[in-house]
């Protein structure tokens, strides 16, 4: 079945670039998300890519998929201690017509002053 | 729009008591999802609805664990009887489904606690 993995911690400083990574196993993904989930809350989508693209730019946040390698990564730059939160990678592949997501294990961010 | 609302936001219950959790979708939504998520297994999906029907529920621990969607609006999250390992946070997500880039809206979670 579909696999999607992330190391689960990262530890920033404030104002640095944070990148975190995600890799994939299933090759008919079409699109690939990042969640953000702050302490006591659901899930937030942050942003999507569509797998025929390879950046995708939004303010802060840039998002490069190698869809060769299937891998996939979030760079939030000028990190803020409002970022710190778990970010989880999600995938969404042929299973329920797409609609049907896998999520990863999550990756705890850590922003420190 | 409101987003997805789930009610309650904590329970607290005791071992072999029944547990309804609740959830409405984003209007217009016709996909529905129920998650589980503890730190021991992360982020699981129990099941799945496309236009009100049950599309996967192979994610249900057990047959204690039973969700219904009766209408567009409402699903029900149901434990008969509940057990410790039962205590987690579950989520409702909906989606518009077929078309779209399939994103999914997570509502707030309800938080069990099984004593």
């Amino acid at each position: 079945g579909e696999d999607v993995e992330q190391s689960l911690f990262l530890s920033v400083r404030e104002g640095d670039s944070s990148v975190i990574n995600c890799t994939y196993t299933d090759s008919s993904s079409t699109y690939l998300y990042w969640y953000k989930q702050e302490p006591g809350a659901g899930l937030q989508l942050l942003t999507y890519i569509f797998s025929n693209m390879d950046m995708k730019q939004d303010q802060r946040l840039t998002v490069l998929l190698n869809k060769k390698d299937k891998h996939l990564s979030l760079r939030i730059a000028d990190t803020q201690t409002g970022d710190s939160a778990i970010y989880f990678c999600a995938e969404s592949g042929l299973t329920g017509g797409g609609n049907k997501l896998t999520f990863g294990t999550g990756t705890q961010l850590k922003v420190e002053l | 729009d409101a987003g997805v609302i789930q009610s309650p936001r904590h329970e607290v219950t005791e071992m072999g008591q029944e547990v309804t959790l609740r959830c409405k979708p984003i209007s217009g939504h016709d996909y529905l999802f129920w998650y589980r998520q503890t730190m021991m297994r992360g982020l699981e999906l129990l099941i799945y609805f496309n236009n009100n029907v049950p599309i996967d529920d192979s994610g249900m621990p057990e047959d204690r664990f039973s969700a219904k969607m009766p209408n567009a609006s409402f699903s029900t999250l149901k434990i008969q009887p509940s057990e410790p390992r039962d205590s987690a946070v579950y989520f409702c997500a909906s989606s518009l489904g077929t078309g779209t880039s399939y994103e999914q809206y997570f509502g707030p979670g309800t938080r069990l606690t099984v004593t």
